[in-house]
C-alpha cells in the first residue's frame, strides 16, 4: 500500500513568485486536505478537496488555491509569495468524509521564501 | 468553535519513566479527538483517536489516552518511555463538517538515557 507522497521535498522561492506543490493520495482515498505548519507551530487547515471539488476552506487568502484530479492527486498553488508563507506544507488523504476518518499525512514540502 | 490547548511546549523524561502529555479541548459538540506524532523532517503519524466509543483509547507504540468529559481533557500517556519516543506530539480536535483538524501547538518530548 503506497502512502501519501509529496513533491518536491524542499523548495526555495523569492517573494512575489508563484509555487505549485503536489500530492499523491494514498490508494483508495478520495479526500485530500492541505495544511500549513509554520516553524514551531501546529498545522493549520488550508482547504480540503473531495471528488475534485473544494469542500471546505480555512482562514487563508484566495492566493492559496488548489486542484484535485480524477485520480485524487492534488496540487496546492500559492501566488504572490510572501515571507510568511515559509512553512512546511502537509498533504493528507482519507478514505471518506466522516469526521472520525483518520487523516494520513505525507512528509511535507518545506517551502522557504526569501 | 473547537480548539485544543497543550500544556507544556517541552516535556523531559528519563528512559523507562512515565510519559504524560496534556491536552485540553474546547468543543460545542461532542468531539472527535486525535493524537499525532511528528518525527524530525517527517509528516504526522496517527497515534490514536477517540470517536465516542470507549473513553480509554489504546494506540500504537504503547501509547494510550483517556477522554474525560468532565475535565475536557484527553491526556496522552505511556507507562515506560523509550528513546525512540523522542518527537513532537500534537493533539487535535475535529471541527464538524469536513474533517478539518484543529491542532494544538505541540509538545516536544525529550527522552534522556
Amino acid at each position: 500500500e503506497t502512502g501519501v507522497t509529496q513533491s518536491p521535498t524542499h523548495l526555495i522561492k523569492t517573494r512575489g513568485q508563484q509555487v505549485t506543490l503536489r500530492c499523491s493520495s494514498q490508494s483508495g482515498h478520495n479526500t485530500v486536505s492541505w495544511y500549513q505548519q509554520a516553524l514551531g507551530q501546529g498545522p493549520q487547515f488550508i482547504f480540503q478537496y473531495y471528488r475534485e471539488e473544494e469542500n471546505g476552506r480555512g482562514n487563508f487568502p484566495p492566493r492559496f488555491s488548489g486542484l484535485q484530479f480524477p485520480n485524487y492527486s492534488s496540487e496546492l498553488n500559492v501566488n504572490a509569495l510572501e515571507l510568511d508563507d515559509s512553512a512546511l506544507y502537509l498533504c493528507a488523504s482519507s478514505p471518506g468524509q466522516a469526521d472520525n476518518s483518520p487523516l494520513h499525512f505525507g512528509n511535507g514540502t518545506r517551502l522557504t521564501v526569501t | 468553535a473547537q480548539s485544543v490547548t497543550q500544556l507544556g511546549s517541552h516535556v523531559s523524561v528519563s528512559e523507562g519513566a512515565l510519559v504524560l502529555l496534556r491536552c485540553n479541548y474546547s468543543s460545542s459538540v461532542p468531539p472527535y479527538l486525535f493524537w499525532y506524532v511528528q518525527y524530525p523532517n517527517q509528516g504526522l503519524q496517527l497515534l490514536l483517536k477517540y470517536t465516542s466509543a470507549a473513553t480509554l483509547v489504546k494506540g500504537i507504540n504503547g501509547f494510550e489516552a483517556e477522554f474525560k468529559k468532565s475535565e475536557t481533557s484527553f491526556h496522552l500517556t505511556k507507562p515506560s518511555a523509550h528513546m525512540s519516543d523522542a518527537a513532537e506530539y500534537f493533539c487535535a480536535v475535529t471541527a464538524t463538517g469536513f474533517q478539518k483538524l484543529v491542532f494544538g501547538t505541540g509538545t516536544r518530548l525529550l527522552v534522556s538515557p
